[in-house]
């Protein structure tokens, strides 16, 4: 059965420090990817996406991800993270681009001043 | 603007009575789905509906209904609500051409 992973439940960084959270799946076709941020108290937000093509995917507020077909992985980064990065970051994988997608169970990003 | 809106944002209730969340896109998307949220857990995914009348059951869909009799709507009804059934509830929708899903602002749901 798919599953996704995300191994680091808590991560701290310094402000202005470099960022990558960790993403696994495991499924059996080369799977639709998405990385969605969940401000406290609010909604989700998509960040971005990766569906063909270049694995290395840019998205908003500066992330991107890189595909790794050999690794079965979708690691999440962005170069200096800012006070306001500081949420929880959800990993999520689906197997047609129009059917539901399993989220991973989420990092939560914590910002030191 | 496109979204998906939830009403209500907040609910306590108690055991067993019978309850509604209703959820609204505005983007003629076909793809719409329930997830629960807990912490540690991640979304769990309740139910969701592929279009108007077809309705599957997601992974955690014991205690659920949902109906699908509009293509903009989506309600999530709970007959008779119990505690373990106390989470936040998300709503989403998806549709060409973006395929990614938009969610709704969040229902917290407290059963006592």
């Amino acid at each position: 059965a798919q599953s996704v992973t995300q191994p680091d439940i808590h991560i701290t960084v310094s402000e202005g420090a470099s960022l990558e959270l960790r993403c696994n799946y495991s499924y059996g076709a080369t799977p639709y990817l998405f990385w969605y941020v969940q401000s406290p108290g609010q909604g989700l937000q998509l960040l971005l996406k990766y569906f063909s093509g270049d694995t290395l995917v840019q998205g908003i507020k500066g992330f991107e991800a890189e595909f790794k077909r050999s690794q079965s992985s979708f690691n999440l980064r962005k170069p200096s993270v800012h006070w306001s990065d500081a949420a929880e970051y959800f990993c999520a994988v689906g197997l047609n681009r129009d059917d539901k997608i399993i989220f991973g169970k989420g990092t939560r990003l914590h910002i030191l001043p | 603007e496109a979204q998906v809106t939830q009403n209500p944002r907040y609910l306590i209730t108690v055991t067993g009575k019978k309850l509604t969340v209703t959820c609204s896109q505005n983007m003629n998307h076909e793809y719409m789905s329930w997830y629960r949220q807990d912490p540690g857990l991640g979304l769990r995914q309740i139910y969701y509906s592929m279009n108007v009348e077809v309705t599957d059951k997601g992974d955690v869909p014991e205690g659920y209904k949902v109906s699908r009799k509009e293509k903009r709507n989506f309600p999530l009804i709970l007959e008779s609500p119990s505690p373990n059934q106390t989470s936040l509830y998300f709503c989403a929708s998806m549709g060409p051409p973006e395929y990614e899903q938009y969610f709704g602002p969040g229902t917290r749901l407290t059963v006592t």
